[in-house]
């Protein structure tokens, strides 16, 4: 089946860093889309990509569409002691719109 | 109230009993998932349904089973928990018509002792 590769997997970072993450695939993939999931609650949807080449803001975070469509990025900028959280990024890429996930980026904000 | 709503939030059950999670939903959504989380693992799929009459297993349904009661409800079911289930498990909804991802539960934290 389809797999993402999710990297880093882990990331300590100063408050006020700016912060890089991807996610890259085998298998291309017709939407891409990013979530966080603080401590002790479940994903969140951050972002949607949906076109090639697309690049998307939302507030601090911007993410990427790949421009061969197997691969993804998120950029946060500024970082502060709240993105603290598991990052995931998750693939649609067949007519069922079911979603491969990635296994996270863990990140860490030390104030 | 929220719109995946999972029940319990937390859960600890002893090793050969049977255990249900639940989960609601009030999105409208015809597609529903489950899905366990463990770290470093990432969210594994155990069972989805498409609709009320369509159920699928997932990349790890053993010793797992799930019932879609309602367009608004799937349960998961552990027939005889043993400690390696012990995990987060996240139930989710999608409107298969669309591209705009899943929305989750907060939830269920179990453990098997």
């Amino acid at each position: 089946g389809q797999q993402l590769n999710q990297s880093p997997q882990s990331m300590f970072i100063q408050e006020g860093e700016d912060v890089s993450m991807n996610c890259t695939s085998s298998s291309i993939f017709n939407t891409w889309l990013w979530y966080k999931q603080d401590p002790g609650e479940g994903p969140v949807l951050l972002i949607a990509l949906y076109k090639a080449g697309e690049l998307t803001p939302n507030g601090r975070l911007t993410a990427q569409f790949g421009i061969t469509r197997k691969d993804s990025f998120l950029n946060i900028s500024a970082s502060i002691p709240s993105d603290v959280g598991i990052y995931f990024c998750a693939g649609q890429g067949g007519s069922n719109y079911k979603l491969t996930f990635g296994k996270g980026t863990l990140l860490t904000v030390n104030p | 109230d929220a719109d995946v709503t999972q029940t319990p939030r937390n859960r600890i059950t002893k090793t050969g009993k049977r255990i249900m999670l639940e989960c609601s939903q009030t999105k409208g959504h015809d597609r529903m998932y489950w899905y366990r989380q463990d770290p470093g693992l990432g969210l594994r799929l155990i069972y989805y349904s498409f609709d009320v009459k369509d159920i699928n297993k997932g990349e790890i349904s053993d010793g797992y089973s799930v019932s879609r009661q309602a367009q608004a409800k799937f349960s998961l079911s552990l027939e005889s928990a043993i400690p390696n289930q012990t995990a987060l498990y996240f139930c989710a909804t999608s409107d298969g018509s669309s591209n705009y991802g899943y929305t989750f539960g907060s939830g269920t934290r179990l453990t098997v002792v």
